[in-house]
């Protein structure tokens, strides 16, 4: 069985706090992203890497960053968190590259920035 | 652009009843497309997806889904809804060009099943 985990369930910060939300795979997946979920917009990529040390920008990157330092692990950074950033954030994780592969999702992080 | 449309935000259906959820899509080419189901406070969960072949997709906890190339949908369906169904289920189409297995989601569509 895939096992994605994500290192919080629920987490509250304050406005200008940097926040590092982790998520680890255990199926030596190449590639891994990051999502964030809101009411009526569904899921939004934010960004992606495909190896370790790589990454590509999503459809919403503006005030995240991310760092993959081993295959396993996939981390998003918010380097000042705005109320803006209040959200649900899913991790995911895939095989390889082929397009009729299967994503994974991890549990999800409810950010709430105060 | 790409895009995923879900036009009903919300679907109530009696249970034992049969249900469909609607899903219809707008890529170039033939994309490969996928339903997800969330239960409350958790992650997604895979159900079903069509590569090729048959139009006719069964995947987990009897749900099904129906390609159809002219009308550009993938609706899901079930014959007999039972109240454990109710969830927010999610369709989303991985394009074929872009490469690294992205999906495009749908804005979700949440599912009441009734007693």
């Amino acid at each position: 069985d895939v096992k994605v985990t994500q290192s919080s369930r629920y987490l509250v910060k304050r406005t200008g706090e940097k926040v590092f939300l982790e998520c680890v795979q255990d199926m030596d997946h190449e590639n891994m992203f990051w999502y964030r979920q809101d009411p009526g917009l569904g899921l939004r990529l934010i960004y992606f890497s495909y190896d370790v040390k790589m990454k590509e920008k999503g459809d919403i990157p503006e005030g995240y960053s991310v760092s993959r330092e081993k295959k396993e692990r996939f981390s998003l950074i918010l380097e000042s968190a705005s109320t803006n950033q209040t959200s649900m954030y899913l991790c995911a994780s895939i095989t390889g590259q082929g397009t009729a592969d299967t994503q994974y999702f991890g549990p999800g992080t409810r950010l709430t920035v105060l | 652009a790409q895009s995923v449309a879900q036009p009903e935000d919300q679907v109530n259906v009696a249970e034992g009843n049969p249900l469909t959820v609607k899903c219809t899509y707008s890529v170039s080419g033939n994309p490969y497309l996928f339903w997800y189901v969330q239960y409350p406070n958790r992650g997604l969960q895979f159900l079903l997806k069509y590569i090729t072949g048959d139009n006719l997709v069964k995947g987990s906890y009897g749900f099904e889904a129906e390609f159809n190339k002219s009308q550009t949908s993938f609706h899901l369906k079930k014959p007999s809804a039972l109240v454990s169904d109710s969830a927010l289920y999610f369709c989303a189409v991985s394009p074929l060009s872009g490469g690294y297995n992205k999906l495009i989601f749908g804005a979700g569509t949440r599912l009441a099943v009734h007693p």
